[in-house]
């Protein structure tokens, strides 16, 4: 089974800086999928960014960029220019590539317990 | 706003109550799932429905009864919760075929059993 661990539970960043959020997954498959979800106090789910593992190119968007290390099965999310409104709980999620007939499995997001980021002013 | 509705934001019962949780995409997905999130662990993944068809029971109690009418509509039907039920109730759809999509999730059905 696979599984997801954010080891930081709790990061701070000042506002305009950097920060990294990191994750490492355990996975005996060669395709997948990998995601950042931000979950505002609003509580509503939202995708930040999303990997392919058979894509080197490490995923960027806008503000948010992706160091995905497949050997060492690690997927950090870099926040550039933070913002306030970055403020959130970030979770890392994997899930495999679909395979035919291989039933309902294939549909599941597993994520990790989370990272609750503070920006500060 | 992602196009994922959820109804009711909130939610107190006892333990003999029953109720619905309501959820409702406009996204013309065909896929539909609910999540159980509680404090200090990772999202649970309880239900899968594609093309209104169940896909994934995963492990859950008797006392949480989905139900899939239309592509568009899911529910979680609830009857006789423990206090440990007390949860964040997330709804998520998304498209099909299945590759690399994205699910989209809605804002959570927040229940308190008492």
């Amino acid at each position: 089974a696979q599984t997801v661990t954010q080891s930081q539970p709790e990061m701070s960043v000042q506002e305009a800086e950097t920060v990294t959020l990191s994750c490492t997954y355990d996975t005996s498959e060669s395709d997948y999928y990998l995601f950042w979800y931000k979950q505002p106090p609003s509580r509503q789910m939202i995708l930040v960014i999303r990997q392919e593992a058979y894509k080197q190119q490490n995923a960027t968007e806008n503000r948010f960029s992706v160091n995905f290390q497949k050997a060492a099965k690690s997927f950090s999310l870099k926040i550039s220019d933070s913002q306030l409104g970055d403020a959130a709980m970030y979770f890392c999620a994997y899930r495999s590539a679909l395979r035919k007939n291989s039933g309902g499995s294939n549909y599941k997001l597993t994520f990790g317990k989370g990272t609750l980021l503070t920006v500060n002013p | 706003e992602t196009g994922v509705t959820q109804t009711p934001r909130h939610l107190v019962m006892g333990m003999t109550n029953k109720k619905s949780l309501k959820c409702e995409q406009h996204l013309g997905h065909n896929a539909m799932y609910w999540y159980k999130q509680s404090a200090k662990k990772p999202l649970e993944l309880m239900f899968v429905y594609s093309l209104e068809e169940r896909v994934e029971n995963n492990s859950v109690p008797s006392r949480f009864s989905p139900e899939c009418p239309n592509s568009s509509h899911l529910f979680l039907h609830l009857h006789t919760l423990q206090p440990e039920d007390s949860a964040l109730y997330l709804c998520a759809s998304s498209p099909l075929p299945f590759g690399q999509e994205t699910q989209y999730f809605g804002p959570g059905t927040r229940l308190l059993v008492l």
